[in-house]
């Protein structure tokens, strides 16, 4: 069975600071993993996706992730944060398991992330 | 080109009522799948159509069922409302719901039962 683990459930980080959000995943095949992200009374936004191209994966608004599949991990990353990137993130996996796997993503728990200024 | 459409965006019924849910996906976009989101269980796959077929289902009861029209389209009904159906409501398209799809989510609908 496929599952997500997102390690915190919030992080809270200084405006100008490094952003890491963890998440670690489970699969016994090689997964799809995304980012998605929902501002307060938003949909859900994409971030950046990893379909088993290149690890290191970069998304919208100078967030990247890197796919690490020793470690089953897929953190998100950003250098220096912003007061606009206080929002929920949560990480996505999907993989083909035939009929089971149409259109369905399953999510983390999510992790709120809040900035300082 | 236009984004996922929801409506309503708010909605207030109150328990054993029935509530309709619509949702229209990007043009072009053929899969469109429906999400539960609440505060306790996070946000649960409830089913995807394409091509006007249900072809993958979450576990959730028979009250929540779903339809998708020829122009792709898609409505969601929960029948006998109860206290727990409470919840945003948030429809994805993309282009076929494979698995390297990337889903694009409206903005959901905020059900909420009295």
């Amino acid at each position: 069975a496929q599952s997500v683990t997102q390690l915190d459930s919030h992080v809270s980080v200084s405006e100008g600071t490094p952003v890491l959000l963890r998440c670690n995943y489970s699969s016994s095949y090689s997964p799809s993993l995304f980012w998605y992200v929902q501002h307060p009374n938003k949909g859900l936004q994409l971030l950046l996706k990893y379909t088993s191209a290149a690890t290191l994966v970069k998304g919208i608004n100078g967030f990247e992730a890197e796919f690490k599949k020793s470690e089953t991990s897929f953190h998100l990353t950003k250098p220096s944060a912003h007061m606009s990137d206080a929002a929920e993130y949560f990480c996505v996996v999907t993989l083909y398991a035939g009929g089971t796997s149409y259109g369905k993503l399953t999510f983390g728990q999510g992790t709120i992330l809040t900035v300082h200024p | 080109k236009a984004g996922v459409t929801q409506t309503p965006r708010y909605l207030i019924k109150t328990r054993g009522q029935q509530v309709t849910l619509s949702c229209s996906p990007i043009s072009g976009h053929r899969s469109v799948s429906w999400y539960q989101q609440t505060p306790g269980q996070g946000l649960q796959f409830l089913f995807e159509y394409f091509s006007e077929t249900q072809r993958n289902k979450g576990n959730f009861p028979g009250r929540f069922s779903g339809r998708q029209f020829s122009n792709s389209r898609s409505e969601m009904n929960v029948s006998t409302l109860e206290l727990g159906d409470s919840a945003l409501y948030l429809c994805a398209s993309s282009l076929a719901g494979g698995v390297l799809d990337t889903q694009y989510f409206g903005p959901g609908t905020r059900l909420t039962v009295l």
